[in-house]
């Protein structure tokens, strides 16, 4: 198993640009995270699915989007890209309570 | 709402110091707990869970008691390695709503010297 996988893992963009963070999962769970890393923040939930075709906003969803077509991938969207989205980004499934985080992807807007 | 708050790092110790990372939580409905460590590099890996009050987690020398008296999740090691330099995260996960959402501290950087 692969567990998590994330792509790309740096990006860099400038302000406006948009871009999309995948995001894919052979475990077959049904549940699934997006999160982003800040220094001093910890972990701030962006969007989750609890299955395809199911996704719901978390903690700091203004900027993002995201769909779940399939079970397996998940991809978070950004439109319109900010500085302040300047951020590490984490993807996660969760099976048996417990989440399983991809390697992350570095995301630098200028 | 729920929430997480841990001590703020850095933790600098000595190789075979004894270790404390203190947890506090709070929480409306019955949690499960647990302690993810995250490697220069790399994502969050689990280290440790509890699912109730008294059940003790325990990982590769680590230890964390769910006390629901004093809401807390404090992870212990007796005698830490140069390797456990790391960065720890305690969370919570309601998971009696059937969302497995879940809420993280905001991580404490330990630093082991040799």
């Amino acid at each position: 198993n692969a567990g998590v996988t994330q792509t790309p893992k740096f990006q860099v963009l400038k302000t406006g640009q948009s871009m999309t963070l995948q995001c894919a999962q052979d475990m077959n769970h049904e549940y699934m995270s997006w999160y982003r890393q800040d220094p001093g923040m910890g972990l701030r939930l962006i969007h989750y699915s609890v299955g395809a075709g199911i996704t719901d906003q978390g903690e700091v969803p203004n900027g993002y989007n995201v769909s779940r077509s399939t079970t397996e991938d998940f991809p978070l969207r950004l439109l319109s890209a900010a500085p302040s989205q300047t951020s590490v980004y984490f993807c996660a499934s969760s099976g048996r309570g417990v989440e399983y985080f991809g390697p992350g992807t570095r995301l630098l807007v200028l | 709402g729920d929430s997480v708050t841990q001590m703020e790092g850095p933790v600098t110790l000595s190789e075979e110091a004894f270790l404390t990372i203190n947890c506090t939580y709070t929480a409306t409905g019955y949690p499960s707990l647990f302690w993810y460590v995250q490697y220069p590099g790399e994502g969050l890996q689990l280290l440790l869970k509890a699912t109730k009050a008294d059940d003790k987690g325990s990982n590769k020398g680590f230890e964390a008691t769910y006390r629901k008296e004093t809401t807390s999740f404090h992870l212990e090691k007796g005698s830490v390695q140069v390797s456990d330099s790391a960065v720890y995260f305690c969370a919570l996960s309601d998971q009696t709503s059937g969302t497995y959402k879940y809420i993280f501290g905001t991580g404490t950087r330990l630093k082991v010297l040799a």
